[in-house]
């Protein structure tokens, strides 16, 4: 059974600090993880997607992957108020021939910054 | 362009009726999702379809029949549907279905009356 936890907050951070978003993953056979950012009564919107260990970075926003602790984050810089939403960690199950699964979500950390 | 469209954008039915939701891709994507997400809730996966075929059914019940008509195209029909259906209905698509990256449409807001 895989599972993805993470902390569903509130996580309030003043606007212009750093927002620190983390998740953890049971299966260890997990490769695509993925975060997405969800305003109230919005759609998913992909922010980041990383695959290897080590660190991605794509504007204001980096990626965190430790595939040995089964950990991965979110960092996003200079937070700003439209940044408050709901940050879903996913990950995706790769099969030994070559199939997938969709998209296993944890149940997502409520970020406000506080202006 | 990463725009997957759905229709309709809400929709409210009783547990006689039978409906239809449907999602549209132009971004040569070949696999195709459905998730269902309840308030406060993650997204839970209910349908893959992998070049037009399925892929995975994580055990929905038969109230709930997906079709993929083409590979730009995805449907959902509904029918003798419950209140404790009524959620956020979302289509996604990938390049492929693995490890790739999914694109989520707007979501159809249902409610079973």
């Amino acid at each position: 059974q895989k599972e993805v936890e993470q902390n569903s907050g509130p996580l309030s951070v003043p606007e212009g600090a750093i927002a620190s978003l983390n998740c953890t993953y049971s299966d260890r056979v997990s490769q695509s993880f993925f975060w997405y950012r969800q305003y109230s009564g919005k759609s998913p919107e992909l922010i980041m997607s990383i695959y290897s260990n080590g660190d991605k970075e794509d504007g204001r926003f980096t990626a965190q992957l430790n595939k040995a602790s089964q950990y991965v984050s979110l960092l996003i810089r200079d937070s700003q108020p439209s940044d408050s939403a709901t940050y879903l960690c996913a990950v995706t199950l790769m099969y030994s021939g070559g199939g997938a699964d969709g998209l296993t979500f944890g149940k997502g950390t409520h970020l406000i910054i506080q202006p | 362009d990463t725009e997957v469209t759905q229709t309709p954008k809400h929709l409210v039915m009783g547990m006689t009726n039978k409906k239809s939701l449907k999602c549209e891709q132009h971004m040569g994507h070949r696999a195709m999702y459905w998730y269902k997400q309840k308030a406060k809730k993650p997204p839970e996966l209910m349908f893959v379809y992998s070049y037009e075929k399925l892929s995975i059914n994580e055990s929905v019940p038969s109230r709930f029949s997906p079709e993929c008509p083409n590979s730009s195209l995805l449907n959902l029909h509904l029918h003798a549907l419950q209140p404790e259906d009524s959620a956020l209905y979302l289509c996604a698509s990938s390049l492929a279905q693995g490890a790739y990256e999914q694109y989520f449409g707007p979501g159809t807001r249902l409610t079973v009356t």
